[in-house]
């Protein structure tokens, strides 16, 4: 079946910094899907992309659709404390009876 | 005004015992999943249903049972639970294949 491989794994790092964080698939995907969840609540969609090769913005956080459309990309500019959480990468194909693949989660910790 | 609602939102129960968890979405949407989230943080789809129509059922226990009474619910019936059924389990909701509400989580301990 489809798998996600998505790093990395955890990141900490200093309240500033920019964040950079990518997701990689064995199989192509026509969606691609970027989710957050904060500690003790569900995933909220932060950006969806459509496109191969399409880079969509949403406040600090552009994502990108890899060329491939076996990969995509997520960063965070100038992150700050409430950035903390973890982030889920989804890939998605219309004919899969709406089956969204979720990446295993890069844990974000930001320090003040 | 919430979207996607769950209950119970903690759930703790003897080994053995039966137990439901209720998902309620006013958002108007066809699609209804289910997901477990383990202690590691793994987000796994388990069912989906479309207009109350089971489209998705990834391989789980036939212990656990969905149960779709109009397209704004979806239940999900656990029977004879077992300590590795503890895990965060979410509803969620779609408007279209891909993009996802989800509730707040329901948290299961099995002692």
């Amino acid at each position: 079946g489809q798998q996600l491989n998505q790093s990395p794994q955890s990141m900490f790092i200093q309240e500033g910094e920019d964040v950079s964080m990518n997701c990689t698939s064995s199989s192509i995907f026509n969606t691609w899907l970027w989710y957050k969840q904060d500690p003790g609540e569900g995933p909220v969609l932060l950006i969806a992309l459509y496109k191969a090769g399409e880079l969509t913005s949403n406040g600090r956080l552009t994502a990108q659709f890899g060329i491939t459309r076996k990969d995509s990309f997520l960063n965070i500019s100038a992150s700050i404390p409430s950035d903390v959480g973890i982030y889920f990468c989804a890939g998605a194909y219309n004919t899969n009876a709406g089956k969204s693949t979720f990446g295993d989660g890069t844990t974000l910790t930001v320090k003040p | 005004d919430t979207a996607v609602s769950q209950t119970p939102k903690y759930l703790v129960t003897q080994m053995g015992n039966d137990k439901s968890i209720k998902c309620e979405q006013n958002l108007g949407h066809d699609t209804m999943y289910w997901y477990k989230q383990d202690s590691k943080k793994f987000l796994k789809i388990m069912f989906s249903y479309n207009n109350k129509e089971l489209i998705i059922n990834e391989t789980v226990p036939n212990r656990f049972s969905p149960k779709s009474p109009d397209k704004a619910h979806l239940n999900l019936h656990i029977n004879s639970l077992e300590l590795g059924d503890s895990a965060v389990y979410f509803c969620a909701s779609s408007p279209m294949q891909e993009t996802q509400y989800f509730g707040p989580g329901t948290r299961l301990l099995v002692l």
